[in-house]
């Protein structure tokens, strides 16, 4: 089954305390996505990656790392994480480099708490 | 830098009314549109897409979106509501070239059908 898949589902963590949020698809996307989700605000763009090893900041990306060594693997750090970063926090993935022409695949979302 | 503005933040429609949700962008060139929906504790999924041609596109679900150039708009229409179809609904806007690839989301509308 074509899938985006993440992990955690959910998490409550303490300040400072770094962490990592996997995201795997199997559909071979190039196109790799984070997002933020808050209330009043809707989704907003961390990081995304148009291929391996190609990564570029988004709209709010600051206190968040990401890396793509695979194709398939776009995990997002919180290298010290603190409560403004609690959130809900999807991936997605869409086809071909060009992110902004396709459909986009999205992640379960992962309920994030930063105490 | 592009922006998405979903003017009403929650709708209540009975079920068999039609809806109409409104989705103004804003960007220097054609943009790339998007409706997606999110039914509760779900991930985001596609209803449809604009790139170029006809201004009325066919989506799923019995939903459909014009764009109008003139006003900036891009809005969702539904001739007959069902109670299924009471879900957060996004209007998305894709921009970029080259190596720029961003993908920006409204705030997101709520509906909500009553019997």
């Amino acid at each position: 089954e074509a899938q985006v898949t993440q992990n955690p589902r959910y998490l409550i963590t303490v300040t400072g305390k770094k962490l990592t949020v996997t995201c795997s698809q199997n559909m071979n996307h190039e196109y790799m996505s984070w997002y933020r989700q808050d209330p009043g605000l809707g989704l907003r763009q961390i990081y995304y990656s148009m291929n391996v090893e190609v990564t570029d900041k988004g709209d709010v990306p600051e206190g968040y790392k990401v890396s793509r060594k695979e194709k398939r693997n776009f995990p997002l750090i919180l290298e010290s994480p603190s409560p403004n970063q609690t959130s809900l926090y999807f991936c997605a993935s869409s086809l071909g480099q060009r992110g902004i022409y396709n459909e986009q695949f999205f992640g379960p979302g992962t309920r994030l708490t930063v105490l | 830098a592009q922006s998405v503005t979903q003017p009403d933040i929650h709708i209540t429609v009975s079920e068999g009314a039609s809806l109409e949700l409104r989705c103004n962008y804003s960007y220097g060139a054609t943009p790339y549109l998007f409706w997606y929906v999110q039914s509760p504790g779900q991930g985001l999924q596609l209803l449809l897409k604009y790139f170029s041609g006809d201004t009325l596109v066919q989506g799923i679900k019995g939903f459909e979106a014009e764009f109008k150039r003139s006003q900036s708009s891009f809005n969702l229409r539904k001739p007959s509501v069902h109670w299924s179809d009471a879900a957060e609904y996004f209007c998305a806007v894709g921009a970029g070239s080259g190596g720029y690839q961003k993908v920006t989301f409204g705030i997101g509308t709520k509906l909500q059908v009553i019997p």
